[in-house]
């Protein structure tokens, strides 16, 4: 089993969806929960930060962590065009020393299209 | 919000020559950096760990003579490619983040994408 699934699409919406993106993982020491966007060429934009189970809202976008299913998922509202681009889920786990490294979902492709 | 500038964006060069990548937190100190390669198409590959003042941990399978980092101060690392060949032609990614009692998500750079002719 893979310690992250991620569905790696693609995935084609029209403007205005609502947009559902998912991860499962499965180890236990992970603790902190991130939501990246990766625009074609460009380096990750960190979106969503969280480390406690429940939702958190920043604009159009919402990010939801259940940690007894071992679920996160980011949604975007009023989805445009400009959101078209890869998203990575990423989890960061609790553990000694100061270096701790992230463990990335494979990338979620999204189109919105006008 | 916290900005990490990577720099070049873009290196073509002949095979045989070595390429030097930098990495630099501007509003904070970076603790810690990490350098990634990213072929099109799949996610993040860690190639290398380094913390300010000490050497880098590498990856499994990451030549370190090949894949020379410097982490010489709190706000810049460098990765030099050395005696690249086209094999090593890809899109590196650097992330930089602070440690601490609050601690603080990865930051990335924008990428550098490497052609080795």
């Amino acid at each position: 089993q893979k310690e992250v699934e991620q569905d790696p699409g693609p995935l084609s919406v029209p403007e205005g969806a609502i947009v559902s993106l998912n991860c499962t993982y499965s180890n236990s020491a992970f603790q902190y929960f991130m939501w990246y966007r990766q625009y074609s060429r460009k380096g990750p934009e960190l979106l969503m930060y969280t480390y406690s189970s429940g939702n958190k809202e920043d604009g159009r976008f919402t990010a939801q962590v259940d940690k007894s299913s071992k679920y996160i998922s980011l949604f975007i509202r009023d989805s445009q065009p400009s959101d078209s681009a890869t998203y990575l889920c990423a989890f960061d786990p609790i553990s000694s020393g100061s270096a701790r490294q992230l463990t990335f979902g494979s990338g979620t492709q999204l189109t919105v299209l006008p | 919000g916290a900005v990490v500038s990577q720099h070049p964006s873009r290196v073509i060069c002949k095979s045989g020559t070595s390429v030097k990548i930098e990495c630099r937190s501007l509003d904070f100190q970076a603790t810690t950096m990490f350098w990634y390669r990213q072929f099109p198409k799949q996610s993040l590959m860690l190639m290398a760990t380094s913390n300010e003042g000490s050497k880098a941990t590498y990856e499994q399978g990451v030549e370190k003579d090949k894949f020379l980092i410097n982490h010489a101060s709190l706000t810049l690392s460098t990765l030099t490619v050395t005696s690249a060949h086209p094999e090593d032609s890809s899109f590196y990614i650097c992330s930089a983040k602070t440690t601490g009692f609050s601690d603080q998500p990865q930051h990335f750079g924008d990428g550098t994408r490497l052609s080795i002719l």
